[in-house]
């Protein structure tokens, strides 16, 4: 079983704060990592999808690099605002399977 | 890029009964996935449904418990059967492209809240 994990699981942060999340996940076989974040209510929103190790994306104030050796991913937020007050999730992709594992989130809240 | 619409988007259902949700999505899409999210866990994959022919399930999911459909390339329906309080989740279906499944983005709908009693 593909274990992903994402830390912290949640994160209260003041408007302008800048921060950033973990994603772990098993370094073997590894062939994809996205990126989503989810508002509540709404569809998941594709962030980044990221393929090779030392890959940086950036996306506005967002952005992620990835680890492909040691197995992590970090997502990056700079000048939170509270329109970024969501669930961020990553998920994995190994071996031939075209399937995403998901990791159980990063629950973020920017208040003013 | 690929819209994706869900019906019906929340739903209160007395044990024992079955609810079919639909899944439209506004593009042709290779594969079609539903997930489901339990209270406090992660989006977890239940099957894939494939064009014209039975879906192929995860461990620990059923065709009896969740028949899926999929007569083309743009729609598809999950039914939840035989439905028991565990049940209760949040049910997304997703789509992706066609030129590699693995790295395209996987576009989603905004779920189906379903609650058993």
């Amino acid at each position: 079983i593909l274990n992903v994990e994402q830390s912290p699981q949640s994160l209260h942060v003041q408007e302008g704060d800048s921060t950033n999340f973990t994603c772990s996940f098993p370094s073997s076989n590894f062939y994809a990592l996205h990126w989503y974040r989810w508002e509540t209510a709404k569809s998941p929103e594709a962030l980044f999808v990221m393929t090779l190790n030392g890959d940086e994306k950036k996306k506005g104030r967002i952005s992620a690099t990835l680890n492909t050796k040691e197995g992590y991913s970090y997502l990056y937020i700079k000048g939170s605002q509270p329109e970024d007050s969501a669930t961020y999730l990553c998920a994995c992709i190994t071996g031939t399977a075209s399937k995403l594992t998901f990791g159980t989130g990063t629950r973020l809240q920017v208040t003013l | 890029s690929a819209v994706i619409s869900q019906k019906p988007s929340r739903d209160i259902c007395q044990r024992g009964t079955s609810l079919t949700i639909q899944c439209q999505v506004d593009s042709q899409v290779t594969m079609m996935f539903w997930y489901r999210q339990q209270p406090g866990q992660s989006l977890t994959l239940i099957a894939t449904a494939n064009q014209g022919s039975e879906a192929t399930y995860e461990s620990g999911f059923v065709i009896d418990k969740f028949p899926i459909s999929r007569p083309n390339l743009t729609f598809s329906t999950l039914t939840v059967s035989n439905m028991s309080p565990e049940d209760s989740s949040i049910y997304l279906c997703s789509g992706t492209g066609y030129s590699n499944p693995d790295t395209d983005t996987q576009y989603f709908g905004p779920g189906t809240r379903l609650t058993v009693l």
